[in-house]
């Protein structure tokens, strides 16, 4: 079955320091990447998201991340983390192609807490 | 665009009782939206696969007679806890898919007492 993994659960940074959050799936064939955040007491809000084409994604607030269809990974990461970027970070992906049905894979999630 | 809203946002039900969440797709049309439960500080679990005018598709060991689901129409999709317990306290999310793209709602918390 498909799987998706997050290797950090838990990632504790000070401000201004660099961001880089694993994410690994487990696939062989076409998928599509996304990267969800949720803030306390919020809703998920999409970060950003890969279909195809460049596979360096830039999402918002300063978020990117690259896929590397080799490693089966989808790392997020940004340069310079603040406070505002306490979160929980959840990657998912979605079977591409004709599989597509439309359904998340979703991993375990990583808590960001960001030291002011 | 592309907004998905949850009724209700917190519910608190007795032991026994049944509660209906409501999801809508504000400014379009979904054939297809999702279920999810959300256990505190941990990762979202799909529940069932709402699919207008069809029976829903349930993941495996979720009751499908304890979670009902309704996809009546393109912008509808509602969830029935039937005789709810404790132990189905939980933050429910729904999403709808927009082409390749799913979209969530701000969930709803149910704390059965």
């Amino acid at each position: 079955a498909q799987s998706v993994s997050q290797h950090n659960h838990h990632v504790i940074l000070s401000e201004a320091a660099s961001l880089e959050l694993g994410c690994n799936y487990s696939y062989g064939g076409t998928v599509n990447l996304f990267w969800y955040v949720q803030y306390p007491g919020q809703h998920l809000q999409l970060l950003l998201k890969y279909f195809s084409g460049d596979p360096l994604v830039k999402g918002i607030k300063g978020f990117e991340a690259e896929f590397i269809k080799s490693k089966f990974s989808f790392n997020l990461r940004k340069p310079s983390v603040q406070w505002s970027d306490t979160a929980e970070y959840f990657c998912a992906v979605t079977l591409g192609g004709s599989s597509n049905t439309g359904k998340l894979i979703f991993g375990q999630g990583t808590t960001l807490q960001v030291k002011p | 665009g592309a907004v998905v809203s949850q009724h209700p946002s917190r519910v608190i039900c007795k032991s026994g009782t049944s509660v209906k969440i409501e999801c809508r797709s504000l400014d379009f049309q979904a054939t297809t939206m999702f279920w999810y439960r959300q256990f505190p500080k941990q990762s979202l679990m799909l529940m069932a696969t709402s699919n207008e005018g069809s029976k829903a598709t349930y993941e495996q060991g979720v009751e499908k007679d304890k979670f009902l689901i309704n996809h009546a129409s393109l912008t509808l999709s509602t969830l029935t806890v039937t005789s709810a317990h404790p132990e189905d306290s939980s933050f429910y999310i729904c999403s709808a898919l927009r082409v390749h793209e799913q979209y969530f709602g701000p969930g709803t918390r149910l704390t059965v007492t």
